[in-house]
């Protein structure tokens, strides 16, 4: 079975450029999760949807970052304009009902 | 303020050496804590719900204990391949379905 797909894998780009993560979650999943990873802070939950629909914002760092989830199998997360501090791995996760969450692979996001 | 951490932040083996990692918690109403493991390169990997204390689950060579105030995960006569990062995380309390997670144990297991 297909697990948690995100794209692209690695991105590079230049401060002050707009970054798009996505996200395709495993079908049938009702909750989708946006993570970032760092040395220094760990795995933090960004934002999280049930059933495509936003209920916890309050982990987005700043107005910079927002994120959608237009259907039940795709979901974007943004920052417009990046940083070189928003430099850190991405995760989409999702679950049926609330627990376990399934991770995917990440986007390793670099901002020079 | 709710903390999940994790001891030792790094463990060396020997291959069929035991030993045991630690998750402390201290949330308002525990509702489940979660051990992943994480492999480099890639995203986290369940192994384990626990949701009361007492409560024990195993796979392989790995076991995971919950009490009121950590849990363990006990490995049994560890692989070089069970080397990975081992995440905990819980979930607490009864209007949230986010999960904290502790900074891992980094374990690497040697032949």
């Amino acid at each position: 079975d297909a697990g948690v797909i995100q794209s692209p894998r690695h991105e590079v780009t230049e401060m002050g450029q707009e970054v798009t993560l996505r996200c395709k979650p495993i079908s049938g999943h009702d909750y989708l999760f946006w993570y970032r990873q760092t040395m220094m802070r760990g795995l933090e939950l960004l934002i999280y949807f049930n059933n495509n629909v936003p209920i916890d914002d309050s982990g987005m760092p700043e107005d910079r970052f927002s994120a959608k989830m237009p259907n039940a199998s795709f979901s974007t997360l943004k920052i417009q304009p990046s940083e070189p501090r928003d430099s850190a791995v991405y995760f989409c996760a999702s679950s049926l009902g609330i627990q376990p969450q399934h991770f995917g692979d990440g986007t390793r996001l670099s901002i020079l | 303020e709710d903390q999940v951490t994790q001891s030792p932040e790094a463990l060396r083996l020997q291959e069929g050496e035991s030993s045991s990692l630690n998750c402390s918690y201290t949330v308002s109403g525990l509702r489940g804590l979660f051990w992943y493991r994480q492999d480099p390169g890639k995203g986290p990997e369940f192994l384990f719900t626990l949701y009361s204390a007492g409560e024990e689950k195993e796979k392989e060579r790995l076991k995971a204990t919950l009490t009121k105030k950590e849990s363990f995960l006990h490995i049994t006569a560890p692989k070089p391949e069970d080397s990975a990062t081992y995440l905990c995380a819980v979930q607490e309390g009864d209007n949230t379905d986010k999960l904290i997670f502790g900074t891992g144990t980094r374990l690497q297991v040697f032949p």
